[in-house]
């Protein structure tokens, strides 16, 4: 199994301003995910990371929106850019170790 | 394109009770699927992991089931507790893309004392 931690677990943040998000691995895994979960939703995959490349973006996320970084096998970060109220969501990183699917504890997001 | 649908989206229950929660998606062609619970505002927690070879799988009190000609996938929680009160997700693994998980969304559940 993978353990992940998230950092912030929570922020508040104004309108037109960023958040940039860490996820730390405790183990080298090739592949990261981050999602979104909006109030009341299931999880949106939002891009896949690969160490050393490009993230992929899924169809509705941009990476001037979404930009993702990736520096070593055991950390990425997500920042969301421009903020409105509509990104205040639940985001959450993951890894496939295996089969399985291991999850980040989330990072919650309101907007005001 | 996998599309994964759970269902009931909510259901409340008298402790005690046995109760299965049902998950079913539209391609067949899946490597694996996987049960997650989701308290108020966390993370996802793994609950229990069926690969395609298998029919099911059991962790404790719960047992869940997998039945790919179908479509389908139950969690089967025995003697629920209030403890068991959470939102359950099921995702879908396909063989087309590994790195692709495709998630149902969720049966909240709410077991009263």
């Amino acid at each position: 199994s993978a353990v992940i931690s998230q950092k912030p677990s929570r922020d508040i943040c104004q309108r037109g301003t960023s958040l940039t998000i860490q996820c730390q691995v405790d183990s080298q895994v090739t592949m990261m995910f981050w999602y979104r979960q909006q109030p009341g939703q299931s999880l949106t995959l939002i891009a896949t990371a690969n160490q050393g490349s490009e993230a992929t973006y899924e169809s509705g996320f941009v990476i001037d929106k979404f930009p993702i970084s990736r520096p070593n096998l055991t950390f990425s970060t997500l920042t969301v850019s421009n903020l409105s109220p509509e990104d205040s969501s639940i985001y959450l990183c993951s890894v496939a170790g295996g089969r399985e699917q291991f999850f980040g504890p989330g990072t919650r997001l309101t907007v005001l | 394109k996998q599309e994964v649908t759970q269902i009931p989206a909510a259901l409340s229950v008298p402790e005690g009770e046995n109760l299965v929660l049902n998950c079913s998606f539209t391609d067949s062609a899946i490597y694996n699927l996987q049960w997650f619970r989701q308290d108020p505002g966390k993370g996802l927690t793994s609950l229990l992991l069926i690969q395609s070879s298998q029919r099911e799988q059991t962790s404790g009190r719960l047992n869940a089931s997998l039945d790919k000609s179908s479509g389908r996938s139950t969690l089967y929680i025995a003697a629920s507790q209030p403890g068991d009160s959470a939102t359950y997700l099921c995702a879908v693994q396909i063989v087309y893309n590994f790195n692709k998980f495709y998630f149902g969304s969720g049966t909240k559940l709410n077991v009263k004392p």
